[in-house]
């Protein structure tokens, strides 16, 4: 089973700094997607940037970005130039893409980042 | 645009009853999903429908049963809440059956109490 950790329970940030939120995870499969998804207070889950497996480049959405590194089984999240509203847990997610596996995002523990004005 | 929409937001519950979440996407979507939400954890799949008139337990199935009532509608029901079961739970719906890459769209989560 895939399982997936993020180390680090609580991070903060300098409002208008850059932070990076860590992801480790561990499959034995090759073809597979990595998602970030946001969840401020209102618990409403939404998705930040996610990142195909089988792809060599990392993923970049406007201020968030992700460094992937498939043969360490890493998935780190940077937010550059934070903001206020970035305060939030932050989970990071994996989704097989063969079998019955696709149908289920497993996620981590989550980060909650605080970003200080 | 709704998007995913549960009701209730909101429900108290006393040991040994039961009620039914509901769940509605206007998106045209073919999968459905159930997840719960515990303090300090992630989501975790309770039930899910990759397609119309098929439902699938996913990792937390115990004490739940669903009905996917239409493409639009998924339903979660808990016959006999247990205090174990308090958690906010979370319907979402996504494209394509099987395939990964499709983003998972949430609704706002449902907040279900046990006393």
């Amino acid at each position: 089973a895939q399982t997936v950790t993020q180390s680090q329970p609580e991070m903060s940030v300098q409002e208008a700094e850059t932070v990076t939120l860590s992801c480790t995870y561990d499959t034995s499969e090759s073809d597979y997607y990595l998602f970030w998804y946001k969840q401020p207070p209102s618990r409403q889950m939404i998705l930040v940037i996610r990142q195909e497996a089988y792809k060599q480049q990392n993923a970049t959405e406007n201020r968030f970005s992700v460094n992937f590194q498939k043969a360490a089984k890493s998935f780190s999240l940077k937010i550059s130039d934070s903001q206020l509203g970035d305060a939030a847990m932050y989970f990071c997610a994996y989704r097989s893409n063969s079998g019955a596996g696709s149908y289920q995002l497993t996620f981590g523990k989550g980060t909650k980042l605080s970003v200080i004005p | 645009n709704a998007g995913v929409t549960q009701t209730p937001k909101f429900q108290v519950l006393k040991t040994g009853q039961s009620m039914t979440l509901q769940c509605a996407q206007d998106m045209n979507h073919n999968s459905m999903y159930w997840y719960r939400q515990d303090p300090g954890m992630g989501l975790r799949l309770i039930y899910y429908s990759a397609s119309e008139g098929t439902t699938d337990k996913g990792e937390v199935p115990n004490g739940y049963n669903v009905s996917r009532l239409n493409k639009r509608e998924f339903s979660l029901r808990l016959e006999s809440a247990a205090p174990s079961q308090t958690s906010v739970y979370f319907c979402a719906s996504s494209v394509l059956l099987g395939t990964a890459g499709n983003t998972i769209y949430f609704g706002e989560g449902s907040w279900l109490t046990v006393v």
